[in-house]
């Protein structure tokens, strides 16, 4: 019963391909966010969706488009893959807005684009 | 200034030891603080958060938060092998929406 899930774990490709990530939260709860950690561990906020609203669109380039189905469900699409998006990928989630709220993280994706 | 600043380490302690890992941010109208740790591979957890000045014990963990300063930090004693990690202070920034803002994180060594 994991509590927020991503898909898949590891992801290979070329660049200038097109992939998404998929992220899945079990635990009911109302924000979701993705961060991205590249090589120096640095992890950066890039979306986050509150009830299906975007709330937080930090600088990133709009070839990464986040999308929110239901409040569970997160997904991350990138198009036209650079060298550089190659990073570990975390979906996280949290009760309520980031105020004062515990984040859980999914496993990563880890991406590499070749 | 970046808005949250750690010394990314690696801070080696003896097993036993008292391990003491630091933050800085530049957010003064910040008021919730965490603590997480993160294994090689591994997605971070958290260990502690804080919001009031003073200190804040759980176990072996103490955090400690001076919001005058603008520092936060977290005290490991008896440091174990298995407490060896990357250890990610993160501030909820308060200009603008709210969201969380990591540090860039202290490997921890704990030397058996």
């Amino acid at each position: 019963d994991t509590a927020v899930s991503q898909t898949p774990k590891y992801l290979v490709t070329q660049m200038g391909n097109d992939k998404s990530i998929k992220c899945e939260q079990n635990l009911g709860h109302d924000t979701m966010y993705w961060y991205k950690q590249d090589s120096k561990k640095f992890l950066k906020i890039m979306f986050s969706y509150n009830n299906k609203e975007l709330i937080i669109n930090e600088t990133v380039p709009n070839r990464f488009s986040p999308k929110s189905p239901d409040k569970a469900h997160l997904n991350l699409h990138i198009n036209s893959l650079e060298l550089g998006d190659s990073a570990v990928y975390f979906c996280a989630s949290s009760p309520g807005l980031p105020s004062s709220n515990e984040q859980f993280f999914g496993p990563g994706t880890r991406l590499t684009v070749l | 200034q970046k808005e949250v600043e750690q010394n990314s380490g690696p801070l080696s302690v003896p097993e036993g030891a008292i391990a003491s890992l630091n933050c800085t941010y530049s957010d003064r109208g910040s008021q919730s603080f965490f603590w997480y740790r993160q294994y090689s591979g591994k997605s971070p957890e958290l260990i502690m958060s804080i919001y009031s000045n003073g200190d804040k014990e759980d176990g072996r963990f103490t955090a400690q938060l001076n919001k005058a300063s603008q520092y936060v930090s977290l005290l490991i004693r008896d440091s174990q092998p298995s407490d060896s990690a990357t250890y990610l202070c993160a501030v909820v920034i308060t200009s603008g929406t709210y969201k969380y803002i990591f540090g860039t994180g202290t490997r921890l060594k704990v030397l058996a």
